[in-house]
């Protein structure tokens, strides 16, 4: 069974200042990557994902992540964070090829400090 | 853009009580799920649908639970008897060919 971890429970940057939030993956073949962000009270809304190709992906809001095979991880990254990056992030991990569960990591609590 | 939508957005009830979320997943998605969060923890796997079944459920989804998809729109949780500790937020979602799940906005119960 595929599992996540997010080693760190909570960060503290300062406003544009660089962020890079861990992300290590326990998955047989090749997964399925996926970084979501919380806003307090609010859903999930999916930031990036990768499924196979170029190991470094973009997504939305200046964020990117990369995927190391060699150390089952998806760090996800941002050159610059601003105050409404302040959130809770999960790292998560799906079954290739299936349309499967997928597999949230606990989380990293973001505060962004001015 | 297309969303998954659900209702209610808060509800509170007394322990024992049966509680129905309801949701509306993406009209051409397949595949349907619910997920929960309890407060401060992380996003747990509930149940998956497809094709008017289950098709895979972990074990907090005990017999007090139950998911129908009653209609061709909405997809249904019941907790049947409910406890405190099914205090949380409840998440649909659905899933595209992209495989890529896309997520309702959440349903917060609160068991007194």
């Amino acid at each position: 069974a595929q599992s996540v971890t997010q080693p760190d429970i909570h960060i503290t940057v300062s406003e544009g200042a660089s962020l890079e939030l861990r992300c290590n993956y326990s998955y047989g073949a090749t997964p399925y990557l996926f970084w979501y962000v919380q806003s307090p009270g609010q859903g999930l809304q999916l930031l990036l994902k990768y499924f196979s190709g170029d190991t470094l992906v973009q997504g939305i809001k200046g964020f990117e992540a990369e995927f190391k095979r060699s150390q089952s991880s998806f760090n996800l990254r941002k050159p610059s964070v601003h105050w409404s990056d302040a959130a809770e992030y999960f790292c998560a991990v799906g079954v290739s090829g299936g349309y499967q569960k997928v597999t949230f990591g606990t989380g990293t609590k973001l505060q962004v400090i001015p | 853009e297309p969303e998954v939508t659900q209702t209610p957005s808060h509800q509170v009830t007394q322990m024992g009580q049966e509680v129905i979320l309801r949701c509306v997943p993406i009209s051409n998605h397949l595949y349907f799920y619910w997920y929960r969060q309890i407060l401060g923890q992380k996003v747990e796997f509930l149940v998956s649908f497809y094709n008017n079944e289950i098709s895979e459920k972990s074990e907090i989804f005990d017999d007090q639970f139950s998911v129908e998809r009653p209609d061709g729109s909405n997809f249904t949780l019941k907790i049947r008897s409910t406890k405190l500790e099914d205090s949380a937020m409840y998440f649909c979602a659905s899933i595209s060919g992209a495989n890529v799940l896309t997520f309702g906005a959440g349903s917060r119960l609160t068991v007194l």
